[in-house]
Parts: C-alpha cells; structure tokens; sequence
C-alpha cells in the first residue's frame, strides 16, 4: 500500500495568513494526488485534482503543487470559512488517504 | 446536478454484514466510478472501494476480505456489503462519485461528488 503523510496534523493561523499543508507518498504517485476540505459534520469537498488543477467552483487563493512523492496545497490569503480540516488523497494505486491537517483560528 | 443519498441501517449488531444503499439522482451512474469511503468518530478518512459502472471493483486491501460493492444501472445505485462487523466499524459512511479527467496522456481520478454521509453503529 501507499502510505500518505501529511505536516502538521494541526496548525493555527489567522485570516490573513498564507497557509501551506505537505503531503508525502511513500513511493512516487506521479501527479495522482487530490486535496480535500472537510468541515465538522460535513462531508469532504474537492478542491484540487491530479496536483494542481482547481476544481470548479474553488476559489484562486487554493493551489496545489508538486509531483512524484513531495507535493503541497497552499491557501495564499486565508478566510474565516478555510478553517477546517484538509486530506490528500493518492489515486496511483488503490486509493488512501493521508491522515488530514486540521486549520485552526490562532 | 448529480447529488448522492446514502440510506440503510444505523444499528448493527457485531459480526453481522453492514448494508448501505446510495442512490445517483441528477444524472446517470453510467461512465463513473462510484466509492464508499467512511471515517470512524473522530478520525480521518478511509477509503473502502470502488465499482466502474460497468462492474469492475477495486478495494482496500485491508478490507477487501469482508467487502462487497455491487451496481444497478437500472436503479441509479450502487451498494456496500461489510461482513463480520465489529465495533470498529461504527463509523460515518459516505458514498461519493469517482470523476477523471485525460491528460498528459493519463487518466486522473478524484472523488468529487459526495454524499452528506451516514452514521452507522456496531453494537448488540
């Protein structure tokens, strides 16, 4: 299986802030890697596919980088509705996710 | 607009076979996957399986001896089967479309239609 590694399991900011969240494969994924946002008691939303495309409907300040092992979503300027929690998940082989990265206010 | 409901039992007694139904409204099941990923109280995300449309499954090796995901086109639904269940599976359970997109000569895929999720619990 393909373990995926997030940093850091939390973090707090403040709106305003730039944010960026790793995730690491264990073995190389090529660009098979999607970023999710969950908030409490919803169910998780898409925001970037295959590493660096945007998803329809989320917003510019998300971006996604990276390829074979190392990759990165970063918030550029974050907002009181960002705080939540965010997964990568790998598609290369059967799916998993990394263990998540919760957004906290500071 | 493709939204997904996920329906079947909340209660289920240790080591009896969980069953949970989704069903596609807005759009066609054909020319997708379909995925059932859950997430025990207070923990992340475990995707369990996949079904193709056509009926092709890939699952989490982990599960996989206890999983069974099945379709109906005719229906617009698609189906889980956990066997054996014990408290660790009590869990939210959420069934969600697997879209892909071509490019750079690859096929990537994502989940990128869910559903709100339900609460299954294991317990006598």
């Amino acid at each position: 299986d393909i373990q995926m590694t997030q940093s850091p399991s939390s973090l707090s900011a403040s709106v305003g802030d730039r944010v960026t969240i790793t995730c690491r494969a264990s073995q190389s994924i090529r660009s098979y890697l999607n970023w999710y946002q969950q908030k409490p008691g919803k169910a998780p939303k898409l925001l970037i596919y295959a590493a660096s495309s945007l998803q329809s409907g989320v917003p510019s300040r998300f971006s996604g980088s990276g390829s074979e092992t190392d990759f990165t979503l970063t918030i550029s300027s974050l907002q009181p509705e960002d705080f939540a929690t965010y997964y990568c998940q790998q598609s290369y082989s059967t799916w998993t996710f990394g263990q998540g990265t919760k957004v906290a206010f500071k | 607009q493709v939204q997904l409901q996920e329906s079947g039992p909340g209660l289920v007694k240790p080591s009896e076979t969980l069953s949970l139904t989704c069903t596609v409204s807005g759009g066609s099941i054909s020319s997708y996957f379909w995925s059932w990923i859950r997430q025990p109280p207070g923990k992340g995300l475990e995707w369990i399986g996949y079904i193709y449309y056509s009926g092709n499954t890939n699952y989490n090796p982990s599960l996989k001896s206890r999983v069974t995901i099945s379709v109906d086109t005719s229906k617009n639904q698609f189906s889980l089967k956990l066997s054996s269940v014990t408290a660790a599976d009590t869990a939210v359970y959420y069934c969600a479309r697997g879209g892909f997109t071509y490019a750079y000569n690859y096929y990537f895929y994502y989940m990128d239609v869910w559903g709100k999720g339900t609460t299954v619990t294991v317990s006598s």
